[in-house]
């Protein structure tokens, strides 16, 4: 089956620690994307990469970092700047050719910090 | 930066209703319009998109219409079923490089009642 997986669903973490979230797709796109949803809210772009070893920040980039060193991977740490990260994140994929515009998401991962 | 509104927050419709979801933008140069369906602890999935340079989209008993001029476009759903019932995400979007730019409306919860 091609798509995107996240891992873990459900993630604890203490106030302070850092933390990563996993995002796998099979699906050969070049476009990888992370977004953070509150409740009642849309979803807002964190960072985004274009290519291997590239990425940029999106609207709310402060405290959270990514890398991109495969093209099937792009994990997102949730650092203990992050002054709310609990939330519900989810990452999502796009080509860079054909039909770019359209992205695809994973199932998300609900970090919750206690 | 673009901002999108989306109206109204909650819809509750009779099976076999028309419901339709309103969004606006404000970037001139978004050219292209997500909906995006999202279940209880899932991720979204895309169900129709429309592009600027299109009035109109139909598939099935969905349907996108798009008023650039206005800058506002709508997502109907006609004969409506209880498996509708979820939270709708409208989005606009513009190419950067290779990548394309979401920017998401607040969401609207359906709700089909029998």
């Amino acid at each position: 089956d091609g798509g995107i997986t996240q891992s873990p669903k459900y993630l604890f973490r203490k106030e302070g620690q850092n933390v990563t979230l996993s995002c796998e797709q099979n699906l050969n796109h070049d476009a990888m994307y992370w977004y953070r949803q509150d409740p009642g809210q849309g979803l807002r772009l964190i960072y985004y990469s274009q290519i291997v070893n590239d990425f940029q920040k999106g609207d709310i980039a402060e405290g959270y970092s990514v890398s991109r060193e495969k093209k099937e991977s792009f994990p997102l740490t949730v650092t203990s700047a992050q002054k709310n990260p609990t939330a519900f994140y989810l990452c999502a994929s796009s080509m860079t050719s054909g039909n770019p515009d359209t992205q695809y998401f994973g199932p998300g991962t609900r970090l919750t910090v206690l | 930066g673009e901002n999108v509104e989306q109206h109204p927050s909650t819809l509750s419709v009779q099976e076999g209703d028309s419901a339709v979801i309103k969004c606006t933008y404000s970037d001139s140069a978004s050219n292209y319009f997500p909906w995006y369906k999202q279940e209880l602890g899932k991720g979204p999935q895309l169900i129709i998109d429309i592009r600027s340079n299109v009035g109109e989209k139909k598939d099935q008993r969905i349907a996108v219409t798009l008023n650039k001029t206005a800058k506002h476009f709508s997502l109907h759903i006609t004969e409506t079923q209880p498996e509708d019932s979820a939270v709708y995400f409208c989005a606009a979007s513009r190419r950067t490089g290779t990548a394309s730019k979401l920017t998401f409306g607040t969401g609207t919860r359906l709700q089909v009642t029998l």
